[in-house]
């Protein structure tokens, strides 16, 4: 059981928008600790998505944004596309388990 | 551009001690924290913990009895030793550089190396 818990799968068709929910508690997001995404295309190593609750990286198209809001955080991805079929992970700190703490990934499928 | 590349061996007997090396090529391992993050069916994404070069580490407190990461600047490398390990370790083992700042409350991890998976099995 992950600490911050995200739904198994989510999917959706090309050029919708999906998104992906982060939920915590008062030891991890809820005091205000930032949520960072990660994308993990099939057999690679996770990559970094968003850093600091909504940046993008260099690189990173603007079809992604990150938002976090109380307990929770949340990936949207608009115009999807077959290329984004991955698993995807929010990561922040927990205070009460001294650490960084991941959710249990999301695998999203592109119908 | 930063480059990880994890190395060690991908079998490992149970009770014995697991070790990993990380070399980073396009970066100064003085420069940043580093990592170790793995990931397995079971427990998914875990972080085991990160080093600066001067030393100083944090561990994840569940690991932390078991778990000895060192820095070796002259190779720019570092490295991860997890001590009497189990089949519950069998995993695909991570480095990754540490962003955020000094402090653990901000950290996130870029970029990442491609993996080793370690198997514990006699």
């Amino acid at each position: 059981q992950s600490v911050l818990t995200q739904p198994p799968s989510v999917s959706g068709a090309p050029g919708q928008r999906v998104t992906i929910s982060c939920t915590g508690s008062s030891s991890n997001i809820g005091t205000g600790y930032d949520v960072h995404w990660y994308q993990q295309l099939p057999g690679t190593a996770p990559k970094l998505l968003i850093y600091g609750n909504r940046n993008r990286p260099s690189g990173v198209p603007d079809r992604f944004s990150g938002s976090k809001s109380g307990t929770s955080a949340s990936l949207a991805i608009t115009g999807l596309q077959a290329e984004d079929e991955a698993d995807y992970y929010c990561q922040s700190y927990d205070s009460s388990l001294s650490g960084g703490v991941f959710g249990g990934g999301t695998k999203l499928t592109v119908l | 551009q930063v480059q990880l590349q994890e190395s060690g061996p991908g079998l490992v007997k149970p009770s014995e001690t697991l070790s990993l090396t990380c070399t980073v090529s396009g970066d100064s391992v003085s420069s940043y924290y580093w990592s170790w993050i793995r990931q397995s069916a079971e427990k998914g994404l875990e972080w085991i913990g990160r080093i600066y070069s001067s030393g100083s580490t944090n561990y994840n407190p569940s690991l932390k009895s078991r778990v000895t990461m060192s820095v070796d600047t002259s190779k720019n490398q570092f490295s991860l030793k997890l001590s009497s390990v189990t089949a519950a370790d069998t995993a695909i083992y991570y480095c990754a550089r540490v962003s955020g700042g000094s402090s653990m409350l901000w950290n996130w991890f870029d970029p990442w190396g491609q993996g080793t998976l370690v198997t514990v099995s006699s």
